[in-house]
């Protein structure tokens, strides 16, 4: 079964710690990116790779870091810098960033508290 | 900077109707548009994505319409039914930026 898959689906941290969120895919595609989605809010953009190794900024990565060692992996993490960290994140995959079509995994809702 | 803006914002209909979501993006120079479903909290589902040269694109009862020109997209869906509810977003990608997402539109269909 090809897909996007994120974990944990729930996740709880104590203000001031650092949290790593999961991003897999087994669909074979370059670019990955992560997003942030809040109460009557379009989707923001946190970050985006297209290859391994390299990765961009999207419009909202302050407090954010990513990695791209792998393909197929593309973890978050949110660090205590992250002013409002509340949220649901979600993970997304292309075959490139010219504008494919964009698949999406199950999301991970993240409280700090 | 590109903005998307979905109208209505939410929109209650009983089944059986046929209706329309829209969404209006301000910067026409897009290479495609792409329509998503959202249950409660899950992950997007894309449903149809419409290249910048395309006027529209079916899929069993979906069938999305777009011009560039006049800077929107709208969604139309035949027979509605009570699975069809959820929150419905749209989102356009700029050349030489990223997928810009409107803040969607909350469907519900009722028996």
């Amino acid at each position: 079964d090809g897909g996007i898959t994120q974990s944990p689906k729930y996740l709880f941290r104590k203000e001031g710690q650092n949290v790593t969120l999961s991003c897999e895919q087994n669909l074979n595609h370059d670019a990955m990116y992560w997003y942030r989605q809040d109460p009557g809010q379009g989707l923001r953009l946190i970050y985006y790779s297209q290859i391994v190794n390299d990765f961009q900024k999207g419009d909202i990565a302050e407090g954010y870091s990513v990695s791209r060692e792998k393909k197929e992996s593309f973890p978050l993490t949110v660090t205590s810098a992250q002013k409002n960290p509340t949220a649901f994140y979600l993970c997304a995959s292309s075959f490139g960033t010219e504008a494919n079509e964009q698949y999406f995994g199950p999301g991970t809702r993240l409280t700090v508290t | 900077k590109q903005e998307v803006t979905q109208i209505p914002a939410a929109l209650s209909v009983p089944e059986g109707e046929n209706l329309v979501l829209n969404c209006s993006f301000t910067d026409s120079a897009i290479y495609n548009l792409q329509w998503f479903r959202q249950d409660p909290g899950k992950g997007l589902t894309s449903l149809l994505l419409i290249q910048s040269s395309q006027r529209e694109q079916t899929s069993g009862r979906l069938n999305a319409s777009l011009d560039k020109s006049s800077g929107r997209s709208t969604l139309y869906i035949a027979a509605s039914q009570p699975g069809d509810s959820a929150t419905y977003l749209c989102a356009v990608w700029n050349y030489g930026q990223n997928f810009v997402f409107g803040p969607g539109t909350r469907l519900s269909v009722l028996p």
